[in-house]
């Protein structure tokens, strides 16, 4: 398996908090992705960074920010936390080259009451 | 934008029969083609992936993949499904020359029948 964790792998919190999520890598691919999981609508991506400090705007980019000081490390903010942000959300690497595969992480479940 | 279209969210086969799991995508250039299957509460997995070469992918766990570009398709195939075989199933796409852009279908959900 690629090596990658996400952190924290479940998280509940309230409306209007804000909320970061980590995601590390091992392999030192160059890409990396947040993506959300919902029912009906597959993956959507929401930001991707193409390296330290290079990041852009993925389909679903509203309500979130990254930031990437480090190859290994991409963190997803919610600056303040909305219900229909309860969502799965996978990180997810590849190396360059359009034909190289993601891999993923196995995903944290987030709970916005 | 590239779109890809995976045609039935949920397929039902019985155990031992054919798992067939259709996928199109848009584009007039031929992309490059990904299959991925998701397990319960896990990350997506690598099935197989079409770059170049010969057009029929073998890939993990005994499904394969014929990309076909007149089509436009990339249909999942399994001589004999297993129950194992339970999971979701995403098609996804990269286009050539964007720099590691990548497109998902919605998935399609597999049930096996025993």
């Amino acid at each position: 398996d690629a090596g990658i964790t996400q952190s924290p792998r479940h998280k509940v919190t309230e409306t209007g908090t804000p909320v970061t999520l980590r995601c590390h890598q091992t392999e030192n691919h160059r890409y990396m992705y947040w993506y959300r999981q919902d029912p009906g609508h597959g993956l959507r991506l929401i930001h991707y960074s193409y390296g330290v400090k290079d990041t852009d705007k993925g389909e679903v980019s509203d309500g979130y920010s990254v930031s990437r000081s480090k190859t290994e490390d991409f963190l997803l903010t919610l600056e303040s936390a909305t219900s229909s942000q309860t969502s799965v959300y996978f990180c997810a690497i590849s190396e360059e080259g359009d034909n190289s595969p993601l891999h993923f992480g196995n995903g944290t479940r987030l709970t916005v009451t | 934008a590239q779109s890809v279209t995976q045609l039935g969210s949920h397929v039902s086969v019985s155990e031992g029969a054919l798992v067939l799991l259709r996928c199109n995508y848009s584009s007039s250039v031929p992309p490059y083609l990904f299959w991925y299957v998701q397990y319960p509460n896990q990350g997506l997995q690598l099935l197989l992936k079409y770059t170049t070469g010969a057009t029929l992918v073998k890939g993990i766990n005994g499904f394969e993949a014929e990309f076909k570009k007149s089509e436009t398709s990339f249909h999942l195939t399994k001589p004999s499904a297993h129950m194992s075989d339970a999971a979701e199933y995403f098609c996804a796409v990269s286009e050539r020359g964007t720099g590691n852009q990548f497109y998902f279908g919605t998935g399609t959900s597999l049930t096996v029948i025993p």
